[in-house]
């Protein structure tokens, strides 16, 4: 079993739309979570970490379940900018060590 | 400018032939780290450092090597490259170890092996 599990996409959704994504991670001692954005090959760049009792930066909401163990990520209003592949990333019981998804890809259209 | 900057960015090579793909921060980080990402399995730990002198393997260690022998910089080596080594690699680096905080990444090195 994967210790992290995404949806691969693609999501396409129109300009404006509310899209979630989740992810399931495997190991129920991860402490730390995070969502990462990715471009086209390009390299990961944080977009934010994921807390115990969840979090919002402008437009994105992220949230941990502990007890189903998943992460969510919510975009809402979504731009044309906001396309990319997204990253789930969950650390293991030994916190040097770090699991990535393989990414929900996510086109916004017009 | 804070960064993580990786050498070589292209690399084609042969089987056997040794290389070397050099990692350098500025940001005084002690936490460094190397991954390779594959289409459909995402980017995968391969060896990770705490601090100078003190690294560890990740998930996929086996056909590499590393060293830190000091705070700035963590190449990573391939003693004997093979085709299943061809891949996209990342270094990043992390205030701290702990797990807990972000990881800045390089821009990558593409590897093709023939």
């Amino acid at each position: 079993r994967k210790e992290v599990e995404q949806d691969p996409g693609p999501f396409n959704v129109p300009e404006g739309a509310t899209v979630a994504f989740n992810c399931t991670y495997s190991n129920s001692a991860s402490q730390s979570f995070f969502w990462y954005r990715q471009d086209c090959r390009k390299e990961p760049k944080l977009l934010m970490s994921v807390y115990s009792s969840g979090n919002e930066d402008g437009r994105f909401t992220a949230q941990l379940n502990r007890a189903s163990q998943y992460i969510s990520l919510l975009i809402r209003d979504s731009k044309l900018s906001d396309s990319a592949t997204y990253l789930c990333v969950v650390n293991g019981d030994n916190f040097n060590k770090f699991y990535f998804g393989s990414g929900t890809k996510l086109n916004v259209k017009p | 400018e804070a960064q993580v900057t990786q050498n070589p960015r292209y690399l084609i090579t042969v089987t056997g032939k040794k290389l070397t793909v050099t990692c350098s921060q500025n940001m005084n980080h002690e936490y460094m780290s190397w991954y390779r990402q594959d289409p459909g399995l995402g980017l995968r730990q391969i060896y990770y450092s705490m601090n100078v002198e003190v690294t560890d393997k990740g998930d996929v260690p086996e056909g590499y090597k590393v060293s830190r022998k000091e705070k700035r910089n963590f190449p990573l080596i391939l003693e004997s490259p093979s085709p299943n080594q061809t891949s996209l690699y990342f270094c990043a680096s992390s205030v701290s170890q702990g797990g807990g905080y972000e990881q800045y990444f390089g821009p990558g090195t593409r590897l093709t092996v023939t």
